[in-house]
């Protein structure tokens, strides 16, 4: 079974300061995803990381993926409060690209 | 911009009564998803579609739940006999290719939340 775990699970900082999730399995998966939810709406893909040690950048978002394809992180630059919500690492299998989900982090920026 | 809809978004049902989730994928794309979220836990895979069969199937699918795409643009899941534990959000999700890109991401729907009481 290939299971993905998030840490921290809640994470409440304030505007400005900087964090950091992280994403672990014992997996390999082919790929490994980013996605943000709101409340009572779907995921909305934020990156995909593809290669071991890939480095991708989105604004104030920096997203890692590990040498060995099994752990990710996304670090957030000067929070803002329109960062708030659910954060979600995913793994891309090799079986027709089902997508495995983490549990998420629930952050929360306050101002 | 092309989205994958879901109908209705919320759904109430007496326990034992059969349900039918509807989603509409984005018009040219080949594989199709269904994800169920239970309130406060991970989205979780249901099952695959591709090629009018299914591709792949979690230990949730079970024989109470089918899926079929009657017209070429539906694509729905079918709970037969509904328990009080199939409340959740129950997500669509549509691919366009399995090609190997960072960009061919697979694109989830609003949702249906489904009540069974």
């Amino acid at each position: 079974t290939q299971l993905l775990e998030q840490s921290p699970q809640f994470l409440s900082i304030q505007e400005g300061e900087n964090l950091t999730v992280y994403c672990n399995s014992s997996s390999v998966f082919s790929s490994l995803q980013w996605y943000r939810q709101e409340p009572g709406e779907g995921p909305v893909l934020l990156v995909t990381v593809v290669t071991g040690g890939e480095v991708k950048k989105l604004k104030r978002l920096t997203f890692q993926f590990g040498d060995a394809r099994k752990d990710s992180s996304l670090h957030i630059t000067a929070a803002q409060t329109g960062d708030t919500g659910l954060y979600l690492c995913a793994g891309v299998t090799t079986s027709y690209d089902k997508v495995i989900f983490g549990p998420g982090t629930s952050l929360s920026v306050i101002p | 911009e092309p989205e994958v809809t879901q109908t209705p978004s919320h759904q109430v049902t007496q326990m034992g009564q059969e349900v039918i989730l509807r989603c509409v994928p984005i018009s040219n794309h080949l594989y199709f998803y269904w994800y169920r979220q239970i309130l406060g836990q991970k989205v979780e895979f249901l099952v695959s579609f591709y090629n009018n069969e299914i591709s792949e199937k979690s230990e949730i699918f079970d024989d109470q739940f089918s899926v079929e795409r009657p017209d070429g643009s539906n694509f729905t899941l079918k709970i037969r006999s509904t328990k009080l534990e199939d409340s959740a959000m129950y997500f669509c999700a549509s691919r366009k290719s399995l090609a190997a890109s960072s960009y061919n991401e697979q694109f989830f729907g609003p949702g249906t939340r489904l009540t069974v009481l």
